[in-house]
């Protein structure tokens, strides 16, 4: 069973347009993290959020908490090709107590030039 | 140090043969993670580990799965008696005990042919 379901599962789309991929779960999370992996390589952090309702930005991307602690949401402005990637969200649902990372079923992001 | 590192990249093996992966995680960092990823899925949890001691193993981690972190430094993971169903990308990271983001190496691709 997936504690934690992202959507859409695959996204293509084109240089410029703007996309928003969620992360959710029926369990409550600590914290919650977004990663962004390519083509035989580890999952590079992104940003980690532990607030109910925090928003944090990086540049054109955009993460968001849910005030329950329980989905998470990512968007996209004017996406670039180099934004193409695995993204996958992943949750501590331990207060910093050792717990695994819960890790979301993952979106596949192609961004077309 | 630049990050968690994983040796080797890529390892073809026979079926049948035992294979043993080394992870050396971020040197402050007491928790190291493993976890098994194949192709277009989200990371599975292995086990982790905690300075030396493993204090949580998977239901995936079956007996021809062993996991050691000796002096709580680098950590192996060796596969006995390796099956096509062990293939997959192999993945290692690390954190701080009281924080909730894990950084994770460029993992050890496996191909068992």
């Amino acid at each position: 069973t997936q504690l934690l379901e992202q959507s859409p599962q695959f996204l293509s789309i084109q240089e410029g347009e703007n996309l928003t991929v969620y992360c959710n779960s029926s369990s409550v999370f600590s914290s919650l993290q977004w990663y962004r992996q390519e083509p035989g390589e580890g999952p590079v952090l992104l940003v980690t959020v532990v607030t109910g309702g925090e928003v944090k930005k990086l540049k054109r991307l955009t993460f968001q908490f849910g005030d329950a602690r329980k989905d998470s949401s990512l968007h996209i402005t004017a996406a670039q090709p180099g934004d193409t990637g695995l993204y996958l969200c992943a949750g501590a649902r331990g207060f910093g107590t050792g717990n695994q990372f819960y890790f979301g079923t993952g979106t596949s992001l192609t961004v077309i030039p | 140090d630049t990050g968690v590192s994983q040796d080797p990249r890529h390892k073809i093996t026979k079926r049948g043969q035992n294979v043993t992966f080394r992870c050396d995680p971020i040197s402050e960092h007491n928790r190291l993670y493993w976890y098994r990823q194949t192709l277009g899925q989200g990371p599975e949890f292995l086990t982790y580990f905690q300075n030396e001691a493993q204090l949580e193993k998977s239901r995936l981690l079956s007996d021809r799965f062993s996991a050691e972190r000796p002096k709580g430094s680098f950590s192996t993971l060796e596969i006995q008696r390796t099956e096509q169903g062990d293939s997959a990308m192999y993945l290692c990271a690390s954190s701080l005990r009281l924080t909730t983001e894990a950084f994770f190496g460029q993992g050890t691709r496996l191909t068992v042919v």
